[in-house]
This record gives C-alpha cells, structure tokens and sequence, in this order.
C-alpha cells in the first residue's frame, strides 16, 4: 500500500520561501507523477505541479515564475520550494501520486495534508 | 486555463435518496474528467476517473457518466459516511483544474 507522508514548518514569513517534503513508502518513487496540491482554508483545490522521474517538472502557469518540484530517490521523497511567499499561499498543502503508471490522468493516493501560514 | 463548474454549491439530502451533482468543463474535455470526495480535515479521495470508471475499493453506488463538457456524479442511495464535500477534476490540458465543490448535507 502506497503512503505519503507530508513534512515542513507549519510557519513562512512573508517575502520568505516555503519549504515541504513528502515521504513516499510502499512505492519506488522512480516511476509515476509526483504532485503538490494546496486548498486554502475553507477554499477549493489548486495543483501547483509535478515531478516526474523520467520527463522533469511541469507547474501551474500561475506559480511557475516561483515553484520548484524535485525529488531525491534515495530517500525515496519529493519536495516543493515556493518562493516569495505571501499570505495569499497560506493552504493546506498536499502531496499526491498520479497515476495510472506513465500517466498523470488522476491522483490516487494522498498524503494527510499539512497546514502552512504565512506571517509574520 | 479551463475553467471547472459544479452544480449546485450545496444540496440537503436524507439518506437512502439518489443524489446527483453536475460538473461543466469550459470547454471539451473528452472525458479527462475524474470526481474526488472530501471530509471535513482530510485529503480528497479518489471515486470515479476518466468520467465513468470506479476506483478500485469505492462503493458500486457511486457512478460517473459524460463526456465533452458535461458530467455528472451520481449516488444511488446516499449513506452516511456519503456525506462530505466532492470535487470534478479536468485533466486533459494543464494546468490540471478543479470545480469549486459541492458538499453534500443531511436534510
């Protein structure tokens, strides 16, 4: 069973990067879509982009100027940097696999979600 | 960017009722379109993908039917745990777009 597990400080400073890592275990993460999802509070979803092993990154034109995807597979984790950081992007923020297997057609597995502020 | 709409924002059932939730894609999505349900504080779940196939472990009462620009999710017969809020997902051009919800209530 596939498991993702998300983990960062809870808190940014406005102007500040945000940082987030998401722990994947029962899984290689050397294969399948690797994707960040944020939902600010009482608001709806937003996919910020993805990583995938054999293609690289791809983001949500309205965050690319500011996002970074990437993965360490020895570690078997994936990470998001969001980059000058306002409280527009305080959300909860979640990792998700996309799948089926080569594709990105939908996200199957979620990790719990962690709640990130930005203030100062 | 394709823009994602779901009908309504909000709907009162009682359980045992057949509940059905509309989603309209601005323009042809063929049928990249999958549904997700969220509880209160937890992360989406994965129901139906590509418009009408059923995620694996997902009750046989949830059905997803469509294609091009409309959608619907269907729940045959509402249970309690069916009370949440659900999500369309276009996935045929990035960025990958969501509708705004539809939470489900008890009458």
């Amino acid at each position: 069973q596939v498991h993702l597990q998300e983990s960062g400080p809870g808190l940014a400073k406005p102007s500040e990067t945000l940082s987030l890592t998401c722990t994947v275990s029962g899984g290689s993460i050397s294969s399948y879509y690797w994707n960040w999802i944020r939902q600010p509070p009482g608001e709806g979803l937003e996919w910020i982009g993805y990583f995938y092993y054999s293609g690289g990154a791809n983001y949500n034109p309205s965050l690319k100027s500011r996002v970074t995807i990437s993965v360490d597979t020895s570690k078997n984790q994936f990470s998001l940097k969001l980059s000058s950081v306002t409280a527009a992007d305080t959300a909860v923020y979640y990792c998700a696999r996309g799948g089926p297997y080569g594709y990105n057609i939908f996200l199957d597995y979620w990790g719990q979600g962690t709640l990130v502020t930005v203030s100062s | 960017d394709i823009q994602m709409t779901q009908s309504p924002s909000s709907l009162s059932a009682s359980v045992g009722d057949r509940v059905t939730i509309t989603c309209r894609a601005s323009q042809s999505i063929s049928n990249y379109l999958n549904w997700y349900q969220q509880k209160p504080g937890k992360a989406p779940k994965l129901l139906i993908y590509t418009a009408s196939s059923l995620q694996s472990g997902v009750p046989s009462r949830f059905s997803g039917s469509g294609s091009g620009t409309d959608f619907t999710l269907t729940i045959s017969s509402l249970q309690p745990e069916d009370f949440a809020t659900y999500y369309c997902q276009q996935r045929y051009s990035t960025p990958q777009t969501f509708g705004p919800g539809t939470k489900v209530d008890i009458k």
